[in-house]
């Protein structure tokens, strides 16, 4: 089972930022956070991971809170072709099942004009 | 290059057909999974190779038989699919199966109809 919870939809308007927030209450120390995104009819494009600290990379921002228990991916400057769904996705633990990589329901973000 | 190539992008078969979906990566990795994806669903994972053995199967019905030629190459073999095996199939790499920060790519898929 998906070990994360999202909104199931959101809206942004164009140019400002998307802050897309992610539970993950159970996470173990030894597990990632990963983001994936989802445009329509195409496969899922891997945006930025996580264990501890904040990452920046030429797509977003990612926010960990000092518990772990939370994330939140920001899109600092959102455009229409930002629209898709997002995938919070928590990657890691025992040695059988570190590689799964299981996608819960997402966030769909509309980035409106 | 971040590349994972699957072919074809679109397939129609019929159920009594026999079929393959291909997948292919230049990266090196040594990691290959197999995805299925319905409509308005989030992709769920149907098998996992390892150092071309099969690591995972996700209760996956006879169906569908994975096959590893290589370590650049993956395939899925379809016999016998049933109307609700249509869906889009996913293939994806990484550089190995470590439970540690590594990343997956995924390919464009492949939109199966069964008639």
């Amino acid at each position: 089972d998906a070990k994360t919870t999202q909104p199931t939809s959101m809206d942004c308007a164009e140019g400002r930022a998307a802050n897309l927030p992610c539970n993950h209450s159970t996470i173990s120390g030894n597990e990632y956070v990963y983001w994936y995104r989802q445009i329509h009819s195409q496969g899922p494009q891997y945006i930025i991971h996580g264990l501890k600290n904040n990452e920046t990379n030429e797509m977003a921002s990612l926010i960990i809170t000092e518990d772990r228990k939370s994330s939140t991916l920001i899109l600092p400057h959102a455009t229409l072709r930002d629209t898709a769904v997002y995938y919070c996705i928590v990657r890691g633990g025992g040695v059988n099942q570190g590689g799964k990589l299981i996608f819960g329901q997402g966030t769909e973000l509309s980035v409106k004009p | 290059d971040t590349e994972v190539t699957q072919t074809p992008k679109h397939l129609v078969m019929g159920m009594t057909n026999k079929k393959s979906l291909k997948c292919e990566q230049h990266m090196g990795h040594r990691a290959m999974y197999w995805y299925k994806q319905k409509a308005k669903k989030p992709p769920e994972l149907m098998f996992v190779y390892s150092y071309e053995k099969l690591s995972i199967n996700e209760s996956v019905p006879s169906r569908f038989s994975p096959e590893c030629p290589n370590s650049s190459l993956l395939n899925l073999h379809l016999h016998a699919l049933q109307p609700e095996d249509s869906a889009l199939y996913l293939c994806a790499s990484s550089q190995d199966w470590r439970p540690s920060g590594n990343t997956i790519y995924f390919g464009e898929g492949s939109w199966l109809t069964v008639v």
